[in-house]
C-alpha cells in the first residue's frame, strides 16, 4: 500500500509569491490534515478535510487555504508569501484516528 | 485552547530506559498520541491512549491518566536507532492534533 505522497518535496519562492502544495493520501483514507513544522513553533495544525469538507481549522491567517477533491487528494495554498512562512509543510491522512504523515514539502521563502 | 509540556531533551546510553513525560491542558480531549520523528524524516505513529492505563507495544509503552492530564512514553532497551524527537499530541474533534514541543532523545553507546 502506497504511503502519503507530497509534492513538491522542496521549493524556493520569494516574498509576495504564492505557492500550492499537493498531497495524495493513502488509498481509502478520507481524512487529510495539514501541519506546519518550524524550529521555533514546532508542529502546528493548519486544517483538516474530510470528504471534501473542511472540518477543522487552526490559527493561521486567511493567506493559508486548502481544499480536498473527490478522490481525497488535497492541496494547500499560501498566498502573499512572507519570510516566516518558510517551513516544512506536512500532510497526514487518516482512516481511524492514527495519522500517517508524508515526507513533507520544504518551503523556503527568500 | 490546548497546551502541552514535555522535556526538550533527554540523553541516555544504549540498553537504558527513558521516560518522557507529557502534561496537557485541553478541552474536548479524545486521547493522547505519541509520534517519533528522525531528523529529516516524517513523524511516525507510536501509540495512542484514549483510556487510563498502560499500552505496551514492543519496547515502547505509553501511559495515560486523564484525571491528572498526564501521560508518558517509556522507551526500554534503548538502541542507537531510537535517537530521534518524540512528540506527544492531544487529539480533539475532527482529527485535530495539538503537538507538544518535542523531546529530543540522544542515545549514546
Amino acid at each position: 500500500k502506497a504511503g502519503v505522497t507530497q509534492t513538491p518535496r522542496y521549493l524556493i519562492k520569494t516574498r509576495g509569491q504564492q505557492v500550492t502544495l499537493s498531497c495524495s493520501p493513502i488509498s481509502g483514507h478520507r481524512s487529510v490534515s495539514w501541519y506546519q513544522q518550524t524550529p521555533g513553533q514546532g508542529l502546528q495544525f493548519l486544517f483538516e478535510y474530510f470528504s471534501e469538507t473542511q472540518r477543522n481549522k487552526g490559527n493561521f491567517p486567511g493567506r493559508f487555504s486548502g481544499r480536498q477533491f473527490s478522490n481525497s487528494r488535497s492541496e494547500m495554498n499560501v498566498s502573499t508569501l512572507e519570510l516566516g512562512d518558510s517551513a516544512l509543510y506536512l500532510c497526514a491522512s487518516s482512516a481511524t484516528g492514527e495519522l500517517f504523515f508524508g515526507e513533507g514539502s520544504r518551503l523556503t521563502v527568500l | 485552547g490546548q497546551s502541552l509540556e514535555q522535556p526538550s531533551e533527554v540523553t541516555a546510553v544504549e540498553g537504558a530506559i527513558v521516560q518522557i513525560n507529557c502534561t496537557y491542558q485541553t478541552s474536548g480531549f479524545y486521547g493522547l498520541s505519541w509520534y517519533q520523528q528522525h531528523d529529516g524524516g516524517a513523524p511516525t505513529f507510536l501509540s495512542y491512549n484514549a483510556l487510563d492505563g498502560l499500552e505496551e507495544t514492543g519496547r515502547f509503552s505509553s501511559f495515560l491518566s486523564r484525571s491528572d492530564s498526564y501521560g508518558y512514553l517509556l522507551l526500554q532497551e534503548l538502541q542507537m536507532k531510537d535517537s530521534a524527537s518524540y512528540f506527544c499530541a492531544v487529539q480533539t474533534a475532527g482529527n485535530k492534533l495539538t503537538f507538544g514541543g518535542g523531546t529530543r532523545v540522544l542515545v549514546k553507546p
